[in-house]
């Protein structure tokens, strides 16, 4: 079955540090794979996603993520963590064809220290 | 272009009541999907609708229920309530131009509180 691990449940950073979360996925073929942000009280905000092509990929707000199949990881990172950063950070797949059904990882709580 | 909307924002009910949510997704979209998201459970998906058909369900019972019209807006339904159906309730639309997935945009979510 399809499936995407986070982790790490909390991460704390302080302000101006590099971040990286983690996202493993669990799928037979090529996966398409979203990062997605939750600010308290808010819907999922996209910050980038894979679908093919080159394996690093650029999002919004400074992240970036790479696409490494043999280690079935989908990362996220930043270089420089900013205090507008804390939220709730998922990872989800989105496994099969015709259907835009995600699965989504348990979710990463980003505290940043000023 | 305006995103999704979900009316309503909060709502309050008691057990047993019945509950309706609506969606109203990106202008063009068509597609419609719900999630269901606790602190217990994480994100759960509910169901999807793509040109008024249900295209996929989740693993939710009976009591969960929704339908898409023309105009793409959805409504989900929820009856006899129970106290562990109380979660933010979130929509998504995509533009379902291929079979294959599209990029999914969250509405803000509706928080149901049942006592």
């Amino acid at each position: 079955a399809q499936s995407v691990t986070q982790p790490d449940i909390h991460i704390t950073v302080s302000e101006g540090a590099s971040l990286e979360l983690r996202c493993n996925y669990s799928y037979g073929a090529t996966p398409y794979l979203f990062w997605y942000v939750q600010s308290p009280g808010q819907g999922l905000q996209l910050l980038l996603k894979y679908f093919s092509g080159d394996t690093l990929v650029q999002g919004i707000k400074g992240f970036e993520a790479e696409f490494k199949r043999s280690q079935s990881s989908f990362n996220l990172r930043k270089p420089s963590v900013h205090w507008s950063d804390a939220a709730e950070y998922f990872c989800a797949v989105g496994p099969s064809y015709n259907t835009d059904k995600l699965i989504f990882g348990t979710g990463t709580r980003l505290q940043v220290f000023p | 272009k305006a995103g999704v909307t979900q009316t309503p924002r909060y709502l309050i009910k008691t057990r047993g009541q019945q509950v309706t949510l609506s969606c109203s997704p990106i202008s063009g979209h068509r597609s419609v999907s719900w999630y269901q998201q606790t602190p217990g459970q994480g994100l759960q998906f509910l169901f999807e609708y793509f040109s008024e058909t249900q295209r996929n369900k989740g693993n939710f019972p009976g009591r969960f229920s929704g339908r898409q019209f023309s105009n793409s807006r959805s409504e989900m339904n929820v009856s006899t309530l129970e106290l562990g159906d109380s979660a933010l309730y979130l929509c998504a639309s995509s533009l379902v131009r291929t079979p294959t997935p599209e990029t999914q945009y969250f509405g803000p979510g509706t928080r149901l509180l049942v006592l």
